[in-house]
């Protein structure tokens, strides 16, 4: 079983839509979560950092996790044709130092 | 400006040579990893390292090594043994946990290893 799941999508959204993200973990003891956002042939760059249940909002971005049902997801408001990438989730348990990836969810903001 | 710098961005590798990427951080972290990622995939772990002169095998370690003589540098070779080296390859660093919580983890701009 993977650690963490993503749908690989392909999520199409109309420019100003809420785009919503979803991503499930493993049943092991979690604390660190984060959004990445990876454009075609780029590295990804960090969006998002939470560590307790509940929103967390930074601007058009809302992170939303919740631990008892082990899902983390991310919420796009008035998405851009320039959120156009794939978004990757990452989960640190706690035991070790291991990051583990999604295989992202690629999102197209359509015009 | 403080990060992570990998080189070269481009890299071709003939059959039965090593090729080692190169990768650098200035943010003065503690921790710091390779990833690979084909196209249409996650990242897959290589190695990491959470402190100097001591690294981990991540998932899938076969025909790669590392070293981590120095707190900023963590080199990777892919050797002849990896049959099928194309990738992506990305670099990570963070810095140590903080407590109960695993701190973000950074990447370089990646290097595109292709076999010739």
């Amino acid at each position: 079983q993977k650690e963490v799941e993503q749908n690989s999508g392909p999520l199409s959204v109309p420019e100003g839509a809420i785009a919503s993200l979803n991503c499930t973990y493993s049943d092991r003891v979690s604390q660190s979560f984060f959004w990445y956002r990876q454009y075609s042939g780029k590295s990804p760059e960090l969006i998002m950092s939470i560590y307790s249940n509940g929103d967390k909002e930074d601007g058009r971005f809302t992170a939303q996790l919740n631990k008892a049902s082990q899902y983390v997801s991310l919420l796009i408001r008035d998405s851009q044709p320039s959120d156009s990438a794939t978004y990757l989730c990452a989960v640190n348990f706690l035991t070790g130092n291991q990051f583990y990836f999604g295989t992202g969810t690629s999102l197209t903001v359509i015009p | 400006d403080g990060g992570i710098t990998q080189s070269p961005k481009y890299l071709f590798r003939k059959e039965g040579q090593n090729v080692t990427l190169s990768c650098e951080q200035n943010l003065n972290h503690d921790a710091m990893y390779w990833y690979r990622q084909d196209p249409g995939q996650g990242l897959r772990l290589i190695y990491y390292s959470q402190i100097v002169n001591d690294f981990q095998k991540g998932d899938i370690a076969e025909g790669y090594s590392v070293s981590r003589e120095k707190k900023e540098s963590f080199p990777l070779t892919v050797t002849s043994a990896q049959k099928n080296p194309t990738a992506f390859y990305l670099c990570a660093s963070s810095i140590a946990r903080q407590g109960l919580s695993g701190q973000p983890q950074h990447f370089g701009d990646g290097t595109r290893l292709s076999i010739l």
